[in-house]
């Protein structure tokens, strides 16, 4: 079936270096992606979205990058801090009216200091 | 407060017994999700509600588990004769457009003995 996944599980980086995290969805009609953080023992906070029609988007210290053609997508932190620590969450909305996110397993994000 | 509030935070209880587990969606919201997420794994669908419409329920995975709504408010999951397996954490998210940013609440983490 449809699924979206994570290409890296873990990801270490040291404080004040970028951290790109990734993500492979299958579903062609998938219009909608949005990032979320999880912190340890909290529920899941919206980071950054972006439709299909846009290919970049950019937030605070955050990007997000969408590649249709062979879907993918990716977060980009800058100059990544201790508090970004965290479960990074993909999901997708799988296009037109239908509601549902279907989210991947997830990528522990682990800064150094 | 402002956000999704779940309770309880967390519950223990024995195999064979049933649970409520409750959720308060912020105010004005009118669409409502329940998720599970299993240790160390991503969130898994199991109800939407969506103002006055038929739930989608496709995302129970058995028919000890059920979902109510009171209108556009308060919404409680129950599992009945609870097993092993579905201990988790069970998030509950609300959002004031069908298709868009979920706001999640810190969830209700079930063990069962």
């Amino acid at each position: 079936g449809e699924s979206v996944g994570l290409h890296l599980p873990t990801l270490s980086v040291q404080e004040g270096d970028n951290s790109i995290i990734n993500c492979a969805y299958s579903n062609s009609a998938s219009d909608y992606f949005i990032w979320y953080k999880q912190e340890s023992g909290k529920g899941p906070q919206f980071i950054i979205d972006i439709r299909s029609n846009m290919d970049k988007r950019q937030g605070q210290r955050v990007t997000v990058l969408l590649n249709k053609t062979v879907k993918h997508l990716s977060l980009q932190i800058a100059a990544t801090q201790p508090g970004d620590s965290a479960v990074y969450f993909c999901a997708e909305n799988s296009g037109g009216s239908n509601y549902k996110l279907t989210f991947g397993k997830g990528t522990l994000l682990t800064v150094n200091p | 407060g402002a956000g999704v509030s779940q309770s309880p935070s967390n519950k223990v209880t024995e195999k064979g017994k049933d649970v409520e587990l409750r959720c308060d969606p912020i105010s004005g919201h009118t669409a409502l999700y329940w998720y599970r997420q299993r240790l160390g794994q991503g969130l898994e669908f199991l109800i939407y509600f969506q103002g006055n419409s038929a739930p989608d329920k496709s995302g129970l995975p058995s028919d000890r588990f059920s979902a109510e709504r009171t209108g556009e408010s308060v919404s409680t999951l129950t599992i009945q004769r609870t097993q092993q397996e579905d201990s988790a954490v069970y998030l509950c998210a609300s959002s004031p457009v069908m298709v868009g940013e979920l706001f999640f609440g810190e969830g209700s983490r079930l063990t069962v003995l």
